[in-house]
């Protein structure tokens, strides 16, 4: 089973802020990076680290952590945000890499 | 810019062996720590594994027994090979760079979708 939660679904109105969590126990020791994936594509980072991002993603995409949650946040969601959102980390070993469980954005 | 390309086969038996190369284009293949990643139809993502450019392995001890992932450095190439594959093994396959201390992965290859049926 997975050591990464993130609730399966989310919906936000366009224009408006949707934050997204995951929790786990190793994101108390290990940052998180969050990857986006449309139907039918590869998926793409879009935070790592502390809150950074990859050349090419909009600056309304931003990270956070706290304790055991990482946390995504896109400020004034836009249609061409609606998307699977995953997280990533070390597992509790440290040893290896957990991917969260995923969550569907749907912005109306 | 770093690009992977990958290929392999596309439809296996079950019992049979999974076999897929990812090629490294305009980047430095040494000092990378490169991975495997798959997704069921319709399903999250799981890590299968990593290697670095001298072999070191890290596995899934979900697939421990089953996967080896090996490296050409004279190619530029990675390769993941999955034994005695089942249904459950229907996935689309997807390599990755790894980058560490922050740890993320960035490329991604195109993935591969492989279907385990009789």
């Amino acid at each position: 089973s997975s050591e990464l939660t993130q609730d399966p679904a989310v919906s936000v109105a366009l224009g408006q802020t949707v934050r997204i969590t995951c929790q786990g126990d190793s994101l108390r020791r290990y940052y998180a990076s969050w990857y986006q994936q449309k139907p039918g594509q590869a998926p793409v980072l879009v935070i790592y680290g502390k809150n950074n991002r990859p050349s090419g993603i909009p600056d309304r995409f931003s990270g956070s952590s706290s304790g055991n949650t990482a946390s995504l946040t896109i400020t004034g969601a836009q249609a061409e945000d609606e998307a699977d959102y995953y997280c990533n980390s070390r597992d509790s070993s440290g040893n290896l890499y957990v991917f969260g469980t995923g969550t569907k954005v749907t912005v109306l | 810019q770093v690009q992977l390309q990958q290929w392999g086969a596309g439809l296996l038996k079950p019992s049979e062996t999974l076999s897929l190369t990812c090629d490294v284009d305009g980047g430095s293949f040494s000092g990378y720590y490169w991975s495997w990643i798959r997704q069921p139809p319709g399903k999250g993502l799981e890590w299968v594994g990593e290697i670095n450019h001298s072999g070191s392995t890290k596995y899934n001890p979900s697939l421990k027994s089953r996967v080896t992932i090996s490296v050409d450095t004279s190619k530029n190439q990675l390769s993941l090979k999955l034994s005695s594959v089942t249904a459950a093994d229907t996935a689309v396959y997807y390599c990755a760079r790894v980058h560490l201390a922050p740890d993320w992965f960035d490329p991604w290859g195109q993935g591969t979708l492989v279907t385990v049926s009789s």
